[in-house]
């Protein structure tokens, strides 16, 4: 069972649009983290998120983790072509085990000139 | 300060043929982590450990097996390959729950 949800699967948009990302569970997080993979490279973290109603900005990413700390967005302003990539979010739950953290399923994004 | 290293980037295997993936960290970490990564599927853990001495199953790890060598090597072996096992694999480090650093990954087909 999948526990983290992603939508949309993949977004293909041109330089300068805007776009929301979401990250979406029925379970209760105790943090959540933003990584993008470039192809060919493993996963890197952009971001974590701690407290329920977090707004946490990186340049022209935006991430929020939601109130009842289930669920997530990243939004991205006037996208470029270097933010093209695999974005997955992942979850940890609060049972403080070194093994529990929870990836979502990823949103594929291309920016095209 | 490379972070985690993995080896080898490329493999092709017949099934039922055996192997091992190799990962190192220089980071220090106590934690370790062996995931698979399949088109629509996120990254999937296949086995962990927590610190040195210790491994532990995560979600997947039915036809794998791990030997945790040392604080700083943790290996992903292939008994008997199977083409459901064509994947590719990311080995990740950490300090207790916080941020996963990844290796490069190991592409994987199995025929």
């Amino acid at each position: 069972t999948q526990l983290l949800e992603q939508s949309p699967q993949f977004l293909s948009i041109q330089e300068g649009e805007n776009l929301t990302v979401y990250c979406n569970s029925s379970s209760v997080f105790s943090s959540l983290q933003w990584y993008r993979q470039e192809p060919g490279e493993g996963p890197v973290l952009l971001v974590t998120v701690v407290t329920g109603g977090e707004v946490k900005k990186l340049k022209r990413l935006t991430f929020q983790f939601g109130d009842a700390r289930k669920d997530s967005s990243l939004h991205i302003t006037a996208a470029q072509p270097g933010d093209t990539g695999l974005y997955l979010c992942a979850g940890a739950l609060a049972t403080g085990t070194a093994s529990k953290l929870t990836f979502g399923t990823g949103t594929r994004l291309q920016v095209t000139l | 300060n490379a972070g985690v290293t993995q080896t080898p980037k490329f493999q092709v295997l017949k099934t039922g043929q055996s192997m091992t993936l190799q990962c190192a960290q220089d980071m220090n970490h106590n934690s370790m982590y062996w995931y698979r990564q399949d088109p629509g599927m996120g990254l999937r853990l296949i086995y962990y450990s927590a610190s040195e001495g210790t491994t532990d199953k995560g979600e997947v790890p039915n036809g794998y097996n791990v030997s945790r060598l040392n604080k700083r090597e943790f290996s992903l072996r292939l008994e008997s390959a199977a083409p459901s096992q064509t994947s590719v694999y990311f080995c990740a480090s950490s300090v207790g729950l916080t941020r996963r650093y990844f290796g490069p990954g190991t592409r994987l087909t199995v025929l």
